[in-house]
């Protein structure tokens, strides 16, 4: 069966500091992979998304980025974290444009 | 940008309630999707509609899409204290790409024992 792991589970870190959170599938092979941010009692932010090695989508220009080094393993990076990038970050994937989205159980980012 | 929006934001209702959530969009879809989300964890695949459906049952879950109104409705018949979380309603864009999952704001549901 496939499962889905990210980490840390919560994180905090201060202003301009670098961040590096990571998202690996384990059970499927080219697994469309996504990253989203949920602010609190929000919805959630679709920021990257990734349908194979060296094919990744950014859809809010900030300053985060992503990156996938291995076909199941999605990477969400900052060089310098700014105070707004406090937040709910979720990974997730599927398996094609017809499929449900599977999460992670999430990493609650807090930017002092 | 937001391609669904979920009305209403928040409902509170009694257990053996029905629930009825409603969910609006913009573009053509290829299908929609509900999620749930308890607070403070990912979200959870409840149901998927495809454009061609009209509507879709799942235990206590019945979900309808109108293409026409760019619409789709859930309803939680009988509700339990355990159905209390918010739902979301996902769609993707034929013509932005289907493998964008787009989510709405989201309508948190509260039921009360």
């Amino acid at each position: 069966s496939q499962t889905i792991h990210q980490w840390p589970a919560t994180l905090v870190q201060p202003v301009g500091s670098p961040l590096s959170l990571e998202c690996t599938v384990e059970g499927t092979s080219n697994p469309n992979l996504y990253w989203y941010r949920q602010a609190a009692g929000r919805g959630l932010q679709l920021l990257f998304y990734s349908i194979g090695i060296d094919q990744i989508s950014s859809e809010v220009p900030q300053n985060l980025s992503a990156s996938r080094p291995q076909d199941r393993q999605f990477i969400l990076s900052s060089k310098k974290l700014l105070l707004s990038d406090s937040g709910f970050y979720l990974c997730a994937w599927k398996e094609n444009y017809n499929s449900p989205l599977h999460f992670g159980n999430g990493t609650r980012l807090t930017v002092t | 940008s937001q391609q669904g929006e979920e009305d209403p934001q928040a409902l509170s209702i009694q257990e053996g309630e029905n629930a009825t959530m409603n969910c609006s969009y913009k573009t053509s879809i290829n299908n929609l999707q509900w999620y749930r989300q308890n607070s403070g964890r990912g979200l959870v695949h409840l149901i998927l509609i495809r454009s061609n459906e009209r509507e879709k049952h799942s235990g206590r879950l019945r979900v309808t899409l109108d293409t026409s109104k760019k619409s789709s409705s859930l309803l939680i018949t009988a509700s339990r204290a355990a159905d209390t979380a918010s739902y979301f309603c996902a769609t993707d864009d034929i013509q932005g790409g289907s493998e964008k999952l787009v989510f709405g704001k989201g309508t948190k549901l509260t039921v009360n024992p």
